[in-house]
């Protein structure tokens, strides 16, 4: 089945760690987007891509940065990871076509210490 | 940019009774409603959505309510059961716009037995 998938599903870090969380797809969409999921503030977007080309912040881009390694590929990276980014991230995708729904990975559980 | 307000945050219902999610959106310009339903543990998963040319979708015994005059949406279960305890998460974005998705806070629905 096509798919979204993410890795490592659970990880746990040092603060001033550098750490990349990966998304890679199999249904053939353009569009990527990174959220962070914190309870009682719902999902929040980070980053977003059109296309291997294009890549735009969203409302919490802030101390992550982003690589859009082809179509299929949404990497997100936290340079120096504090303690305040322990979340769960997930990664959605679109297409640009005709359906607006957004397609969730599983997530990544992380946890700076 | 986009704010979505989400109420109520918790909702305990009899198994069998209806419940009502609501949300208020802050941009005239949106234009794409989606209800996202998240399992414990799970990936967010789209469960209905409603453009804004439409004031009411119904699929089996979910439906949607859309007001665009006054800028809110409702979810509405009806004969609810067990396996629809969850946390629903409502969002709102420009179709036209990348479908970046502002999401609300989400609501823990509880089906109590």
């Amino acid at each position: 089945d096509a798919d979204v998938t993410q890795t490592p599903r659970n990880r746990i870090t040092k603060t001033g760690k550098r750490i990349m969380l990966e998304c890679s797809q199999t249904k053939g969409h353009d569009r990527m987007y990174w959220y962070r999921q914190d309870p009682g503030l719902g999902l929040r977007l980070i980053y977003y891509s059109f296309d291997v080309k294009d890549i735009n912040k969203g409302e919490i881009s802030d101390g992550y940065s982003v690589s859009r390694q082809a179509q299929a590929k949404f990497s997100l990276s936290l340079e120096s990871a504090i303690p305040n980014q322990t979340a769960l991230y997930f990664c959605a995708t679109s297409d640009s076509g005709v359906s607006y729904e957004q397609y969730f990975g599983p997530g990544t559980r992380l946890t700076v210490t | 940019g986009e704010n979505v307000e989400q109420h109520p945050s918790t909702l305990s219902v009899q198994e069998g009774d209806s419940a009502v999610i609501k949300c208020t959106y802050s941009d005239s310009a949106s234009n794409y409603f989606p209800w996202y339903k998240q399992e414990l543990g799970k990936r967010p998963q789209l469960i209905i959505d409603i453009r804004s040319n439409v004031g009411e979708k119904k699929d089996q015994r979910i439906a949607v309510t859309l007001n665009k005059t006054a800028k809110h949406f409702s979810l509405h279960i009806t004969e609810t059961q067990p396996e629809d305890s969850a946390v629903y998460f409502c969002a709102a974005s420009r179709a036209g716009g990348g479908n970046k998705l502002t999401f609300g806070t989400g609501t823990q629905l509880k089906v109590e037995l």
